[in-house]
Protein backbone atom coordinates (compact mmCIF):
# COMPACT_ATOMS: atom_id res chain seq x y z
CA UNK A 1 0.00 0.00 0.00
CA UNK A 2 1.73 2.91 -1.49
CA UNK A 3 -0.16 5.88 0.10
CA UNK A 4 1.47 9.75 -0.84
CA UNK A 5 4.43 9.24 -2.83
CA UNK A 6 6.70 12.02 -3.54
CA UNK A 7 9.75 12.41 -5.65
CA UNK A 8 12.99 13.27 -6.03
CA UNK A 9 13.51 12.57 -2.79
CA UNK A 10 16.46 15.12 -2.53
CA UNK A 11 17.65 17.39 -4.94
CA UNK A 12 20.36 19.81 -5.07
CA UNK A 13 19.93 23.26 -7.27
CA UNK A 14 21.02 25.94 -8.19
CA UNK A 15 19.86 29.48 -8.83
CA UNK A 16 17.55 30.28 -10.98
CA UNK A 17 17.06 27.02 -11.93
CA UNK A 18 13.70 25.57 -12.37
CA UNK A 19 12.29 21.72 -11.25
CA UNK A 20 8.64 20.03 -10.72
CA UNK A 21 8.29 17.66 -7.67
CA UNK A 22 5.92 15.31 -8.72
CA UNK A 23 3.39 13.35 -5.94
CA UNK A 24 0.92 11.01 -6.81
CA UNK A 25 -1.56 9.06 -4.43
CA UNK A 26 -3.43 5.95 -4.66
CA UNK A 27 -6.37 6.15 -1.84
CA UNK A 28 -8.72 8.08 -3.96
CA UNK A 29 -8.78 11.06 -2.13
CA UNK A 30 -10.29 14.46 -3.30
CA UNK A 31 -7.91 16.97 -1.58
CA UNK A 32 -4.13 16.99 -1.77
CA UNK A 33 -1.61 19.78 -0.44
CA UNK A 34 1.47 20.77 -0.58
CA UNK A 35 3.80 22.14 2.23
CA UNK A 36 7.31 23.70 3.47
CA UNK A 37 9.15 22.59 6.52
CA UNK A 38 11.91 24.87 7.60
CA UNK A 39 14.38 23.28 10.25
CA UNK A 40 12.75 22.87 13.65
CA UNK A 41 9.57 24.35 12.74
CA UNK A 42 6.00 23.65 11.70
CA UNK A 43 4.71 23.40 8.15
CA UNK A 44 3.33 25.84 5.98
CA UNK A 45 0.89 25.55 3.49
CA UNK A 46 2.15 26.39 -0.47
CA UNK A 47 -0.92 25.28 -2.47
CA UNK A 48 -3.66 22.77 -2.07
CA UNK A 49 -6.26 21.41 -4.15
CA UNK A 50 -9.83 20.47 -2.61
CA UNK A 51 -10.43 18.45 -5.75
CA UNK A 52 -9.53 17.92 -9.07
CA UNK A 53 -9.68 20.67 -11.38
CA UNK A 54 -9.07 23.07 -8.46
CA UNK A 55 -5.95 24.74 -7.04
CA UNK A 56 -5.60 27.42 -4.05
CA UNK A 57 -3.10 29.04 -2.93
CA UNK A 58 -2.05 28.57 0.54
CA UNK A 59 0.35 30.60 3.20
CA UNK A 60 3.36 30.71 1.58
CA UNK A 61 2.21 30.49 -2.62
CA UNK A 62 5.62 33.01 -4.29
CA UNK A 63 7.95 31.54 -6.41
CA UNK A 64 5.70 28.01 -6.67
CA UNK A 65 2.84 26.86 -8.91
CA UNK A 66 1.23 23.56 -8.91
CA UNK A 67 -0.75 21.42 -11.55
CA UNK A 68 -3.48 18.86 -10.32
CA UNK A 69 -2.90 16.45 -13.27
CA UNK A 70 -5.35 14.23 -12.37
CA UNK A 71 -7.34 12.99 -9.20
CA UNK A 72 -3.48 11.22 -8.29
CA UNK A 73 -1.61 13.63 -9.29
CA UNK A 74 -0.59 17.14 -7.50
CA UNK A 75 2.80 19.00 -8.70
CA UNK A 76 5.01 21.48 -7.31
CA UNK A 77 7.04 23.31 -9.55
CA UNK A 78 9.98 25.81 -9.12
CA UNK A 79 10.40 28.37 -11.72
CA UNK A 80 13.20 29.88 -10.71
CA UNK A 81 14.76 28.75 -7.75
CA UNK A 82 16.19 30.92 -4.66
CA UNK A 83 18.15 29.54 -1.69
CA UNK A 84 15.42 30.70 0.61
CA UNK A 85 13.27 27.73 -1.13
CA UNK A 86 15.67 25.35 0.46
CA UNK A 87 13.78 23.57 2.83
CA UNK A 88 11.74 20.12 3.01
CA UNK A 89 8.55 19.86 0.77
CA UNK A 90 5.72 17.13 2.01
CA UNK A 91 2.63 16.42 -0.49
CA UNK A 92 -0.22 15.12 1.72
CA UNK A 93 -3.37 13.89 1.32
CA UNK A 94 -7.00 13.77 2.91
CA UNK A 95 -11.03 13.07 1.98
CA UNK A 96 -12.45 16.46 2.40
CA UNK A 97 -10.23 18.21 4.96
CA UNK A 98 -9.91 14.90 7.06
CA UNK A 99 -6.72 13.18 8.52
CA UNK A 100 -4.33 13.94 6.65
CA UNK A 101 -1.68 11.30 4.99
CA UNK A 102 1.78 12.78 4.09
CA UNK A 103 4.78 11.67 1.47
CA UNK A 104 8.02 10.83 2.82
CA UNK A 105 9.53 14.54 2.22
CA UNK A 106 11.75 15.89 -0.57
CA UNK A 107 14.84 17.86 1.05
CA UNK A 108 15.87 20.21 -1.75
CA UNK A 109 18.67 22.51 -1.86
CA UNK A 110 19.61 25.51 -3.20
CA UNK A 111 22.82 26.74 -4.01
CA UNK B 1 2.79 35.18 9.89
CA UNK B 2 1.42 32.17 11.59
CA UNK B 3 -2.23 31.70 11.93
CA UNK B 4 -1.94 28.76 14.12
CA UNK B 5 0.15 29.48 17.39
CA UNK B 6 1.47 26.71 19.21
CA UNK B 7 3.22 27.56 22.55
CA UNK B 8 5.25 26.53 24.03
CA UNK B 9 7.94 26.52 20.87
CA UNK B 10 10.33 24.21 23.24
CA UNK B 11 9.78 22.42 26.09
CA UNK B 12 12.66 20.30 28.08
CA UNK B 13 11.25 18.34 31.34
CA UNK B 14 12.06 15.52 33.52
CA UNK B 15 10.56 11.73 33.16
CA UNK B 16 7.64 11.61 35.12
CA UNK B 17 6.13 15.43 34.95
CA UNK B 18 3.32 16.28 33.24
CA UNK B 19 3.25 18.74 30.57
CA UNK B 20 0.83 20.93 27.95
CA UNK B 21 1.03 21.95 25.02
CA UNK B 22 -1.60 25.14 23.69
CA UNK B 23 -3.09 25.64 19.96
CA UNK B 24 -4.51 28.89 19.44
CA UNK B 25 -6.09 30.65 16.74
CA UNK B 26 -8.46 33.47 15.76
CA UNK B 27 -10.26 31.53 13.06
CA UNK B 28 -12.81 28.98 14.02
CA UNK B 29 -12.38 25.68 12.81
CA UNK B 30 -13.82 22.57 11.46
CA UNK B 31 -12.03 20.33 13.08
CA UNK B 32 -8.58 20.30 14.56
CA UNK B 33 -5.86 17.55 14.33
CA UNK B 34 -2.70 16.38 16.73
CA UNK B 35 0.15 15.05 14.86
CA UNK B 36 3.72 14.11 15.99
CA UNK B 37 6.38 14.21 13.78
CA UNK B 38 10.23 12.48 13.88
CA UNK B 39 13.18 13.59 12.39
CA UNK B 40 13.77 12.56 8.88
CA UNK B 41 9.83 11.50 8.58
CA UNK B 42 6.48 13.35 7.63
CA UNK B 43 4.03 14.11 10.86
CA UNK B 44 1.48 10.95 11.75
CA UNK B 45 -1.60 11.45 13.19
CA UNK B 46 -2.60 11.57 16.77
CA UNK B 47 -6.15 12.53 17.09
CA UNK B 48 -8.92 14.80 15.66
CA UNK B 49 -11.64 16.50 17.46
CA UNK B 50 -14.48 17.82 15.62
CA UNK B 51 -16.91 19.31 18.42
CA UNK B 52 -16.33 22.28 20.35
CA UNK B 53 -15.54 20.81 23.95
CA UNK B 54 -14.36 17.65 23.10
CA UNK B 55 -11.83 15.93 25.05
CA UNK B 56 -9.75 12.71 24.15
CA UNK B 57 -7.58 10.58 25.85
CA UNK B 58 -5.07 8.62 23.97
CA UNK B 59 -3.31 6.61 26.96
CA UNK B 60 -1.49 9.35 28.40
CA UNK B 61 -2.31 12.07 26.23
CA UNK B 62 -5.70 13.60 26.72
CA UNK B 63 -6.72 16.53 24.03
CA UNK B 64 -9.32 18.65 24.15
CA UNK B 65 -10.90 21.24 21.70
CA UNK B 66 -11.94 24.75 22.34
CA UNK B 67 -15.83 25.36 23.00
CA UNK B 68 -15.37 28.09 20.14
CA UNK B 69 -13.33 25.60 18.22
CA UNK B 70 -10.20 27.85 18.08
CA UNK B 71 -8.10 26.20 20.19
CA UNK B 72 -6.95 23.27 21.66
CA UNK B 73 -4.50 21.56 24.21
CA UNK B 74 -2.54 18.22 24.71
CA UNK B 75 -1.70 17.53 28.05
CA UNK B 76 0.68 14.60 29.03
CA UNK B 77 0.88 12.70 31.86
CA UNK B 78 3.97 11.23 33.34
CA UNK B 79 6.08 12.03 30.37
CA UNK B 80 8.47 9.47 29.12
CA UNK B 81 11.71 9.78 27.16
CA UNK B 82 9.67 7.86 24.08
CA UNK B 83 7.32 11.34 24.32
CA UNK B 84 10.44 13.13 22.79
CA UNK B 85 9.59 14.90 19.54
CA UNK B 86 7.88 17.49 17.53
CA UNK B 87 4.24 18.23 18.03
CA UNK B 88 2.06 20.13 15.65
CA UNK B 89 -1.56 20.94 15.72
CA UNK B 90 -3.50 21.28 12.46
CA UNK B 91 -6.96 23.51 11.85
CA UNK B 92 -9.34 22.31 9.32
CA UNK B 93 -11.81 24.79 7.72
CA UNK B 94 -14.60 23.83 6.44
CA UNK B 95 -15.43 25.00 3.28
CA UNK B 96 -12.76 24.16 1.30
CA UNK B 97 -10.46 21.28 2.83
CA UNK B 98 -7.66 23.88 3.42
CA UNK B 99 -5.82 22.65 6.45
CA UNK B 100 -2.75 24.66 8.19
CA UNK B 101 -0.41 23.40 10.58
CA UNK B 102 0.75 25.65 14.01
CA UNK B 103 4.37 26.50 14.46
CA UNK B 104 5.13 23.38 16.69
CA UNK B 105 6.29 21.87 20.02
CA UNK B 106 9.70 20.66 20.14
CA UNK B 107 9.27 18.29 23.15
CA UNK B 108 12.32 16.53 25.17
CA UNK B 109 11.87 14.27 28.27
CA UNK B 110 15.16 14.13 30.22
CA UNK B 111 15.81 10.44 32.18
Amino acid sequence: NAGVTQTPKFQVLKTGQSMTLQCAQDMNHNSMYWYRQDPGMGLRLIYYSASEGTTDKGEVPNGYNVSRLNKREFSLRLESAAPSQTSVYFCASSESGNTIYFGEGSWLTVV
Amino acid sequence: TQLLEQSPQFLSIQEGENLTVYCNSSSVFSSLQWYRQEPGEGPVLLVTVVTGGEVKKLKRLTFQFGDARKDSSLHITAAQPGDTGLYLCAGAYSSASKIIFGSGTRLSIRP
